[in-house]
């Protein structure tokens, strides 16, 4: 089983601002890790992933993220926040890849609505 | 151009009738999924297919069915069953060692 938690349904940073979106996960099998953004009435977009490997990864649009298994978290960060970041955060976890070599179904959390203050 | 295609964006039901959500990827992706998007709930997975004419159920598998036919095709059956269907539907499709891209959505509503 897997879950995913994310801290803050709305965080609220000023334009320039350090970003930070807390995401803990909870998994019986060593975790794939991923964030997705998603704005207004449109489908998600991968912003980064982590898998195997080094465990600061580095995304689009200036994001970045460190897995921390000791403390099962998997924070969400972008050293300046920009009127354009403002949109819904999703953090997943998968158990890894299946049969056809598609992510096992991934388990997301409920989302972090992001806002931007001018 | 290639990609993820759900259609219809919008559509209405009418409370018990079955609805068909289409989902066409033209990536060549062998796996692909379903979700269910609710406000404040995050993505529920509905059905996942890793395979061509295999699939499993997601954890709100309940009132909806799928086929998968095609490699390209794997569209989503809202049924009579399925007692609260309004959401927003999000199809999506995964390569070989990559995590899910995912199409536009279609949003559903019963009227």
């Amino acid at each position: 089983a897997q879950s995913v938690t994310q801290l803050g349904s709305h965080v609220s940073v000023s334009e320039g601002a350090l970003v930070l979106l807390r995401c803990n996960y909870s998994s019986s099998v060593p975790p794939y890790l991923f964030w997705y953004v998603q704005y207004p009435n449109q489908g998600l977009q991968l912003l980064l992933k982590y898998t195997t490997g080094a465990t600061l990864v580095k995304g689009i649009n200036g994001f970045e993220a460190e897995f921390k298994k000791s403390e099962t978290s998997f924070h969400l960060t972008k050293p300046s926040a920009h009127m354009s970041d403002a949109a819904e955060y999703f953090c997943a976890v998968s158990g890894g890849w299946g049969t056809g070599g598609g992510a096992d179904g991934l388990t997301f959390g409920k989302g972090t609505h992001l806002i931007i203050q001018p | 151009d290639g990609g993820i295609t759900q259609s219809p964006k919008y559509l209405f039901r009418k409370e018990g009738q079955n609805v068909t959500l289409s989902c066409e990827q033209n990536l060549n992706h062998d796996a692909m999924y379903w979700y269910r998007q609710d406000p404040g709930q995050g993505l529920r997975l509905i059905y996942y297919s890793q395979i061509v004419n295999d699939f499993q159920k997601g954890d709100i598998a309940e009132g909806y069915s799928v086929s998968r036919e095609k490699k390209e095709s794997f569209p989503l059956t809202v049924t009579s069953a399925q007692k609260n269907p309004t959401a927003f539907y999000l199809c999506a499709s995964s390569p070989q060692g990559t995590p899910p891209f995912f199409g536009q959505g279609t949003r559903l509503t019963v009227v």
